[in-house]
Protein backbone atom coordinates (compact mmCIF):
# COMPACT_ATOMS: atom_id res chain seq x y z
CA UNK A 1 0.00 0.00 0.00
CA UNK A 2 1.04 3.12 -0.80
CA UNK A 3 2.46 6.05 1.76
CA UNK A 4 2.55 9.71 0.86
CA UNK A 5 4.50 12.59 3.31
CA UNK A 6 4.11 15.78 3.55
CA UNK A 7 6.34 18.37 5.52
CA UNK A 8 4.50 19.92 8.04
CA UNK A 9 4.35 23.39 7.09
CA UNK A 10 5.50 26.38 4.54
CA UNK A 11 4.68 29.82 4.39
CA UNK A 12 4.75 32.85 1.75
CA UNK A 13 4.36 36.69 1.69
CA UNK A 14 1.10 37.64 0.04
CA UNK A 15 1.59 38.23 -3.44
CA UNK A 16 4.37 35.56 -3.22
CA UNK A 17 4.30 31.91 -4.34
CA UNK A 18 4.69 28.49 -2.18
CA UNK A 19 5.45 25.13 -3.40
CA UNK A 20 4.30 21.74 -1.47
CA UNK A 21 5.55 19.08 -1.76
CA UNK A 22 3.74 15.12 -1.50
CA UNK A 23 6.17 12.32 -1.90
CA UNK A 24 5.26 9.16 -2.67
CA UNK A 25 6.61 5.40 -0.97
CA UNK A 26 9.07 3.62 -3.25
CA UNK A 27 7.24 1.58 -5.35
CA UNK A 28 4.46 4.00 -6.41
CA UNK A 29 6.56 6.45 -8.62
CA UNK A 30 3.85 6.86 -11.36
CA UNK A 31 0.78 7.46 -8.83
CA UNK A 32 -1.47 9.94 -9.59
CA UNK A 33 -2.35 12.32 -6.31
CA UNK A 34 -5.36 14.57 -5.51
CA UNK A 35 -4.53 17.67 -3.45
CA UNK A 36 -7.06 18.96 -1.00
CA UNK A 37 -7.24 22.72 0.80
CA UNK A 38 -8.78 22.82 4.06
CA UNK A 39 -9.37 26.12 5.39
CA UNK A 40 -9.71 26.00 9.34
CA UNK A 41 -13.01 25.02 10.57
CA UNK A 42 -14.26 23.78 7.52
CA UNK A 43 -14.64 20.62 5.29
CA UNK A 44 -11.37 19.69 2.98
CA UNK A 45 -12.19 21.16 -0.55
CA UNK A 46 -10.65 19.05 -3.77
CA UNK A 47 -8.07 21.56 -5.43
CA UNK A 48 -6.62 18.84 -8.15
CA UNK A 49 -5.45 15.47 -9.13
CA UNK A 50 -2.05 15.39 -10.16
CA UNK A 51 -0.44 12.36 -12.08
CA UNK A 52 2.91 11.28 -12.62
CA UNK A 53 3.72 13.12 -16.61
CA UNK A 54 3.06 16.05 -14.01
CA UNK A 55 -0.55 16.55 -16.18
CA UNK A 56 -3.09 18.28 -13.68
CA UNK A 57 -6.87 18.52 -13.73
CA UNK A 58 -8.48 21.48 -11.07
CA UNK A 59 -11.63 20.86 -9.64
CA UNK A 60 -14.51 23.03 -10.27
CA UNK A 61 -13.76 26.72 -9.44
CA UNK A 62 -10.49 26.40 -8.52
CA UNK A 63 -8.26 29.40 -9.65
CA UNK A 64 -5.39 29.00 -12.00
CA UNK A 65 -3.23 30.30 -9.33
CA UNK A 66 -2.87 26.28 -7.93
CA UNK A 67 -1.18 24.45 -10.26
CA UNK A 68 0.68 20.91 -9.97
CA UNK A 69 4.01 19.51 -11.19
CA UNK A 70 5.91 16.66 -10.77
CA UNK A 71 9.38 15.41 -10.30
CA UNK A 72 10.14 11.33 -10.24
CA UNK A 73 8.01 10.37 -6.58
CA UNK A 74 7.48 14.09 -6.05
CA UNK A 75 4.11 15.68 -6.59
CA UNK A 76 4.15 19.38 -6.19
CA UNK A 77 1.01 21.62 -5.59
CA UNK A 78 2.55 25.48 -6.26
CA UNK A 79 0.37 28.51 -5.08
CA UNK A 80 1.19 31.16 -6.67
CA UNK A 81 -0.17 35.18 -5.34
CA UNK A 82 -0.46 34.08 -2.32
CA UNK A 83 -4.11 35.29 -0.91
CA UNK A 84 -4.91 35.37 2.88
CA UNK A 85 -7.64 33.06 2.14
CA UNK A 86 -5.23 30.13 1.27
CA UNK A 87 -4.13 30.07 4.73
CA UNK A 88 -5.17 27.03 5.78
CA UNK A 89 -3.97 22.48 5.56
CA UNK A 90 -2.92 21.07 2.54
CA UNK A 91 -3.11 17.49 2.46
CA UNK A 92 -2.31 14.98 -0.73
CA UNK A 93 -4.11 12.14 -1.37
CA UNK A 94 -3.34 8.54 -3.29
CA UNK A 95 -4.47 5.41 -4.06
CA UNK A 96 -4.23 1.75 -4.70
CA UNK A 97 -5.93 -1.69 -5.02
CA UNK A 98 -9.00 -0.21 -2.92
CA UNK A 99 -7.03 1.54 0.01
CA UNK A 100 -6.83 5.34 -0.08
CA UNK A 101 -4.70 7.28 1.78
CA UNK A 102 -4.04 11.04 3.07
CA UNK A 103 -0.56 12.75 3.76
CA UNK A 104 -0.19 13.98 7.57
CA UNK A 105 -0.76 17.89 6.14
CA UNK A 106 1.32 20.83 5.39
CA UNK A 107 -0.28 24.54 7.23
CA UNK A 108 0.55 27.34 4.84
CA UNK A 109 0.38 30.72 6.73
CA UNK A 110 0.79 33.64 4.53
CA UNK A 111 3.08 36.28 5.87
CA UNK B 1 -23.04 19.79 -8.69
CA UNK B 2 -22.52 16.90 -6.34
CA UNK B 3 -23.24 17.54 -3.05
CA UNK B 4 -23.25 15.40 0.10
CA UNK B 5 -24.83 15.99 3.62
CA UNK B 6 -23.94 13.99 6.46
CA UNK B 7 -26.42 13.22 9.42
CA UNK B 8 -26.63 11.10 12.73
CA UNK B 9 -26.25 11.55 16.25
CA UNK B 10 -23.39 13.84 17.60
CA UNK B 11 -22.98 12.21 21.16
CA UNK B 12 -22.30 8.15 21.06
CA UNK B 13 -21.64 6.46 24.46
CA UNK B 14 -18.27 4.13 24.79
CA UNK B 15 -19.03 0.66 23.54
CA UNK B 16 -22.02 1.80 21.70
CA UNK B 17 -22.48 1.63 17.69
CA UNK B 18 -21.79 5.09 15.52
CA UNK B 19 -24.65 5.73 12.75
CA UNK B 20 -24.40 8.35 10.19
CA UNK B 21 -26.02 8.75 7.07
CA UNK B 22 -25.18 10.54 4.20
CA UNK B 23 -27.82 11.78 1.65
CA UNK B 24 -26.32 12.72 -1.95
CA UNK B 25 -27.88 15.27 -4.30
CA UNK B 26 -27.24 16.67 -7.51
CA UNK B 27 -26.12 12.63 -8.74
CA UNK B 28 -26.88 9.18 -8.46
CA UNK B 29 -25.26 6.85 -6.58
CA UNK B 30 -26.89 4.30 -8.81
CA UNK B 31 -25.25 5.69 -12.01
CA UNK B 32 -22.04 3.89 -11.07
CA UNK B 33 -18.32 4.91 -11.95
CA UNK B 34 -17.93 6.12 -8.18
CA UNK B 35 -16.97 4.85 -4.71
CA UNK B 36 -19.19 6.68 -1.77
CA UNK B 37 -16.47 7.08 0.86
CA UNK B 38 -16.26 7.61 4.59
CA UNK B 39 -13.19 9.43 6.14
CA UNK B 40 -12.98 11.10 9.27
CA UNK B 41 -10.37 13.56 10.80
CA UNK B 42 -9.84 13.73 14.93
CA UNK B 43 -9.75 16.30 16.80
CA UNK B 44 -6.64 18.78 15.61
CA UNK B 45 -4.80 15.84 13.25
CA UNK B 46 -4.97 14.38 9.74
CA UNK B 47 -7.58 12.65 7.52
CA UNK B 48 -8.33 8.68 7.89
CA UNK B 49 -9.72 6.70 5.00
CA UNK B 50 -12.47 4.46 6.23
CA UNK B 51 -14.01 2.73 3.80
CA UNK B 52 -16.17 2.78 0.51
CA UNK B 53 -19.22 1.30 -1.24
CA UNK B 54 -19.71 0.84 -4.72
CA UNK B 55 -23.48 1.42 -6.26
CA UNK B 56 -23.53 -2.13 -6.52
CA UNK B 57 -22.87 -2.75 -2.69
CA UNK B 58 -18.95 -3.93 -2.74
CA UNK B 59 -17.02 -2.49 0.12
CA UNK B 60 -13.96 -1.71 0.99
CA UNK B 61 -12.47 -0.91 4.53
CA UNK B 62 -9.00 0.42 6.35
CA UNK B 63 -7.53 -2.51 7.66
CA UNK B 64 -7.10 -0.91 10.43
CA UNK B 65 -10.83 -0.36 11.00
CA UNK B 66 -12.58 -3.24 9.27
CA UNK B 67 -13.47 -5.46 11.87
CA UNK B 68 -15.96 -2.82 13.53
CA UNK B 69 -16.92 -1.05 10.04
CA UNK B 70 -20.31 -1.39 8.16
CA UNK B 71 -21.20 0.86 5.13
CA UNK B 72 -24.11 0.12 3.53
CA UNK B 73 -26.08 2.24 0.29
CA UNK B 74 -29.84 2.49 0.16
CA UNK B 75 -29.87 3.47 -3.98
CA UNK B 76 -33.61 3.85 -3.79
CA UNK B 77 -33.12 7.04 -0.94
CA UNK B 78 -29.49 7.78 -2.68
CA UNK B 79 -28.23 7.14 0.89
CA UNK B 80 -25.18 5.10 2.33
CA UNK B 81 -24.26 5.04 5.91
CA UNK B 82 -21.72 4.02 8.17
CA UNK B 83 -21.69 1.80 11.21
CA UNK B 84 -18.96 1.54 13.42
CA UNK B 85 -19.01 -0.81 16.54
CA UNK B 86 -17.66 -1.00 20.03
CA UNK B 87 -16.41 2.80 19.61
CA UNK B 88 -14.35 4.51 22.60
CA UNK B 89 -12.93 7.89 22.77
CA UNK B 90 -10.47 7.23 20.21
CA UNK B 91 -13.41 7.22 17.49
CA UNK B 92 -14.33 10.87 18.39
CA UNK B 93 -13.94 12.70 15.46
CA UNK B 94 -15.23 14.71 12.84
CA UNK B 95 -16.41 12.44 9.91
CA UNK B 96 -16.96 12.97 6.44
CA UNK B 97 -18.65 11.29 3.53
CA UNK B 98 -17.46 11.94 -0.04
CA UNK B 99 -17.37 10.87 -3.96
CA UNK B 100 -14.75 9.35 -4.53
CA UNK B 101 -12.69 8.03 -8.00
CA UNK B 102 -9.96 6.51 -9.27
CA UNK B 103 -8.16 8.54 -11.27
CA UNK B 104 -9.42 11.50 -9.15
CA UNK B 105 -9.65 10.57 -5.53
CA UNK B 106 -12.15 12.36 -3.47
CA UNK B 107 -13.76 15.17 -5.16
CA UNK B 108 -16.96 16.23 -3.59
CA UNK B 109 -17.09 16.03 0.60
CA UNK B 110 -19.98 16.77 2.75
CA UNK B 111 -19.50 19.84 5.30
CA UNK B 112 -18.38 16.92 8.31
CA UNK B 113 -20.22 16.02 11.51
CA UNK B 114 -18.60 16.03 15.21
CA UNK B 115 -19.28 13.01 16.62
CA UNK B 116 -18.37 12.98 20.48
CA UNK B 117 -18.17 8.93 22.23
CA UNK B 118 -18.68 9.74 26.17
CA UNK B 119 -20.74 8.54 28.84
Amino acid sequence: QPVVTQSSSASGSLGSSVKLTCTLSSGHIGYIIAWHQQQPGKAPRYLMNLDGSGSFNRGSGVPDRFSGSTSGDDRYLTISNLQSEDEADYYCETWDSNFYVFGTGTKVTVL
Amino acid sequence: QVQLQESGPGLVKPSQTLSLTCTVSGGSISSGGYYWSWIRQHPGKGLEWIGYIYYSGSTYYNPSLKSRVTISVDTSKNQFSLKLSSVTAADTAVYYCARTADGSGSEYWGQGTLVTVSS
